[in-house]
């Protein structure tokens, strides 16, 4: 089955750099999340969209901004970089209704970034 | 908001039982999920359960949850060295959002 991919797998940039991660979600899915992980943490929810509305919003920096497009895939632009910024970036996907797994959601395998 | 708490450890022999243990503070949520991840990997959902239910049971895994208490278990029956891993238990939150355990670090030895 198709699974939710996440592009680019390993990103490295200095400070102050920009970057941006994309998501593509699992075909119809119409929901997509953010989340950050750092070294040993547990995910934390950074913000989500429902087609293409943001939906919620957790602890996003204001460094970072996000959009989803009419092809439901999702780009997450990070900029002026920090050290504190390297972590494992996780987006999800999940399907609204009334199946007995709508809002289960289903993670990619994460970006890399590394802030120098 | 919601607060997940899980221990933070165990350690069990091949072909034990396993038993993660979770407990969420907000009633109001509706299913609780159970992920796994393996060293630098992504988060590979294992099962989940809807807040009506008290039990589910998926081949070697079974989840129980007790609403009263907000206490919800994954239990993994004859368990493999390939189950070390780290398991998270998860709750749903304001729209839709996860709210994560800080992960139970599971070590089979054989």
């Amino acid at each position: 089955a198709a699974g939710v991919i996440q592009s680019p797998r390993h990103l490295i940039k200095e400070k102050r750099e920009t970057a941006t991660l994309k998501c593509y979600p699992i075909p119809r899915h119409d929901t997509v999340y953010w989340y950050q992980q750092g070294p040993g943490q547990d995910p934390q929810f950074l913000i989500s969209f429902y087609e293409k509305m943001q939906s919620d919003k957790g602890s996003i920096p204001d460094r970072f901004s996000a959009q989803q497009f009419s092809d439901y895939h999702s780009e997450l632009n990070m900029s002026s970089l920090e050290l504190g910024d390297s972590a494992l970036y996780f987006c999800a996907s999940s399907l609204e209704g009334d199946r007995e797994d709508t809002d289960t959601q289903y993670f990619g395998p994460g970006t890399r970034l590394t802030v120098l | 908001g919601e607060d997940v708490e899980q221990s933070l450890f165990l350690s069990v022999r091949e072909g034990d039982s396993s038993v993660i243990n979770c407990t969420y503070t907000d009633s109001s949520s509706t299913y609780l999920y159970w992920y796994k991840q393996e060293p630098g990997a992504g988060l590979q959902l294992l099962t989940y359960i809807f807040s009506n239910m008290d039990m589910k049971q998926d081949q070697r895994l079974t989840v129980l949850l007790n609403k009263k208490d907000k206490h919800l278990s994954l239990r993994i029956a004859d368990t493999q060295t390939g189950d070390s891993a780290i398991y998270f238990c998860a709750a749903i939150s304001g729209y839709s959002t996860l709210t994560f355990g800080k992960g139970t670090m599971l070590l089979v030895s054989p």
